[in-house]
């Protein structure tokens, strides 16, 4: 199966910095990345699928990138809203057996 | 408005049984593939398994953790979704959640996701 390595674990930042999270794949799976927010005790959103698409309804300051094993998700200038739990998902595998990342938990400075 | 509601959580014993169900509206549920992920507690997400539309024969994936144990299943004319768990295992305690996948726009993305259920395995 592909391994999902996120980093960092962990992230302490303040409102209007710059953040960058990002995630390794095992194995090229092309494009096949998404990566998700969560809450406490909410389910997780959709913020950008197949690497670098804008989920509807998510602001534009959310980026991603990447392609292969190596990708990114980018928060331009942070808000107080953004503060929570971040986890990059591989859905490549065929058949599936979909793996996600171990979470990136940002955390106000 | 699409809307994924779980149910059927609660507390069982070790090698019991508990099925769960997602109820879902505001999209044609028959055209897509639907797919269970679960939290333990404090924990990050983990993929149980999946079962795909009408027109790839309704055909299921899970997990190796829960395979043998877990089956789901679909009835598209109730616009149901559900995961039978026999065998339980302490370990497989945690917030379960069905998501919507999608592989039309999407690239396989979960883009809605239920409000979970908590399954909690204890003695």
């Amino acid at each position: 199966d592909i391994q999902m390595t996120q980093s960092p674990s962990s992230l302490s930042a303040s409102v209007g910095d710059r953040v960058t999270i990002t995630c390794r794949a095992s194995q090229s799976i092309s494009r096949y990345l998404n990566w998700y927010q969560q809450k406490p005790g909410k389910a997780p959103k959709l913020l950008i699928y197949a690497a670098s698409g804008l989920q509807s309804g998510v602001p534009s300051r959310f980026s991603g990138s990447g392609s292969g094993t190596d990708f990114t998700l980018t928060i331009s200038s942070l808000q107080p809203e953004d503060f929570a739990t971040y986890y990059c998902h591989q859905s490549y595998s065929a058949p599936p057996e979909d793996t996600f990342g171990q979470g990136t938990k940002l955390e106000m400075k | 408005e699409v809307q994924l509601v779980e149910s059927g959580g609660g507390l069982v014993q070790p090698g019991g049984s508990l099925r769960l169900s997602c109820a879902a509206s505001g999209f044609t549920f028959s055209d897509h593939y639907m797919d269970w992920v679960r939290q333990a507690p404090g924990k990050g997400l983990e993929w149980v398994g999946h079962i795909r539309n009408k027109a790839n024969s309704h055909t299921t994936e899970y997990a190796a953790s829960v395979k043998g144990r877990f089956t789901i299943s679909r009835d598209d004319s109730k616009n149901s979704l559900n995961l039978q768990m026999n065998s339980l295992k302490t370990e497989d305690t945690g917030v379960y959640y069905c998501a919507r996948k999608d592989f039309y726009d999407r690239s396989g993305a979960f883009d809605y996701w239920g409000q979970g259920t908590l399954v909690t395995v204890s003695s």
